[in-house]
């Protein structure tokens, strides 16, 4: 049974502040990995996605994964009240039957303070 | 524009009325996908096709069925819908291939209430 753990806080950061979110998962045969963020009520819409170990920066998120701990993270600078939303993190294995499939953890919400 | 629509965006029935969720794609996408969002439990797959004709189940698969005759389309049928079946409906495209970044795109939900 692949499974992909979030911590479902709420997390609580103050307006400006570094969010920290963190995502483990259970196949070590996963090989991509996705953060999605959802508001309440819509669809999830991709943020980051990274299948090599280490940092991958896009404005001012940063994911992070070790593969050999089985970790990824997502990091938000300058939080603002708009980033307040649930992070979904996914994964997925690169190759055979299988290679298309998420495996959705169940998310974490975040809430900024202005 | 490139998306995926749902239909209906609402829908309240009873128990045992058979009904059908409609997913369409306009980005040629292979791949389609059902999922289902209960508070708690996250998303979780019903169904998924990776091309026309070619469907599998997922993790929840019970109480649903599918079908692809087209490449665009992938209805999502509830047959004799239950309470338990109360949830909020996602269908998802991708396309397939090596690449292991290609985006999966969702629509934008459909929440079904059965009474």
């Amino acid at each position: 049974q692949k499974e992909v753990e979030q911590n479902s806080g709420p997390l609580s950061v103050p307006e400006g502040a570094i969010a920290s979110l963190n995502c483990t998962y259970s196949d070590r045969g996963s090989q991509s990995f996705f953060w999605y963020r959802q508001y309440s009520g819509k669809s999830p819409e991709l943020i980051m996605f990274i299948y090599s170990n280490g940092d991958k920066e896009d404005g001012r998120f940063t994911a992070q994964l070790n593969k050999a701990s089985q970790y990824v993270s997502l990091l938000i600078r300058d939080s603002q009240p708009s980033d307040s939303a649930t992070y979904l993190c996914a994964v997925n294995p690169l190759w055979g039957a299988g290679s298309y499939q998420l495996t959705f953890g169940k998310g974490t919400k975040l809430s900024v303070i202005p | 524009e490139a998306q995926v629509t749902q239909n209906p965006r609402y829908l309240i029935t009873v128990t045992g009325k058979k009904l059908t969720v409609t997913c369409s794609q306009n980005m040629n996408h292979e791949y389609m996908s059902w999922y289902r969002q209960d508070p708690g439990l996250g998303l979780r797959q019903i169904y998924y096709s990776m091309n026309v004709e070619v469907t599998d189940k997922g993790d929840v698969p019970e109480g649903y069925k599918v079908s692809r005759k087209e490449k665009r389309n992938f209805p999502l049928i509830l047959e004799s819908p239950s309470p338990n079946q109360t949830s909020l409906y996602f269908c998802a495209s991708r396309r397939t291939g090596l690449a292991v970044s290609y985006e999966q795109y969702f629509g934008p939900g459909t929440r079904l209430t059965v009474t």
